[in-house]
């Protein structure tokens, strides 16, 4: 079982939808999420970090983690043709380290 | 959010050479950085864990003895591929940990190195 699964999409969004990205992880120690987005052939940007179960908002973008199911997610709101991009989701496992998963490419379609 | 730089942001070499790629926390100390690699089309595969004034620790299946790292400072880690070859032509990311308040990680990416061997 890989450590960090993703869809890797690629995930097709009409401009103005909501975009549900999802994310499962092996090590239930892991105690911080993050959210990175990555244009083509750039470094990825850090979006949105999460460490409590629940929902964390950051304007258009809204995480959720559930620490019993090994689940997170991050939703975009209002998505825009900028938003095109890859996201990767990262655990910071129970042995300090960070943990990329294959990524999500996503497509907002004006 | 903390700012990482790289130098040099892309690079040509040729079989057999070595390149050194910097890395530089520019408004915070980093007593951690991370080195990963990306190959098209996939995700980040971190190669070593690099802490300020003590020997990197690698991950199965670097190479150590190739894949030189330096953090001389704790502004600085530096990533020299010796022997360069054609299959490590790659995108060459630093990262940096803050430890935030409360105790939480962060963690922030350098733009990248772009490294072609040929």
């Amino acid at each position: 079982q890989k450590e960090v699964e993703q869809n890797s999409g690629p995930l097709s969004v009409p401009e103005g939808a909501i975009a549900s990205l999802n994310c499962t992880y092996s090590d239930r120690g892991s105690q911080s999420f993050f959210w990175y987005r990555q244009y083509s052939g750039k470094s990825p940007e850090l979006i949105m970090f999460i460490y409590s179960n629940g929902d964390k908002e950051d304007g258009r973008f809204t995480a959720q983690l559930n620490k019993a199911s090994q689940y997170v997610s991050l939703l975009i709101r209002d998505s825009q043709p900028s938003d095109s991009a890859t996201y990767l989701c990262a655990v910071l496992t129970s042995y300090d380290k960070v943990i990329f998963g294959p990524g999500t490419s996503l497509s907002v379609i004006p | 959010g903390a700012v990482v730089s790289q130098h040099p942001s892309w690079v040509i070499c040729k079989s057999g050479t070595s390149v050194k790629i910097e890395c530089r926390s520019l408004d915070f100390q980093a007593t951690t950085m991370f080195w990963y690699r990306q190959f098209p089309k996939q995700s980040l595969m971190l190669m070593a864990t690099s802490n300020e004034g003590s020997k990197a620790t690698y991950e199965q299946g670097v190479e150590k003895d190739k894949f030189l790292i330096n953090h001389a400072s704790l502004t600085l880690s530096t990533l020299t591929v010796t022997s360069a070859h054609p299959e490590d032509s790659s995108f060459y990311i630093c990262s940096a940990r803050v430890i935030a308040a409360g105790g939480s990680y962060e963690q922030y990416f350098g733009p990248g190195t772009r490294l072609t061997v040929t």
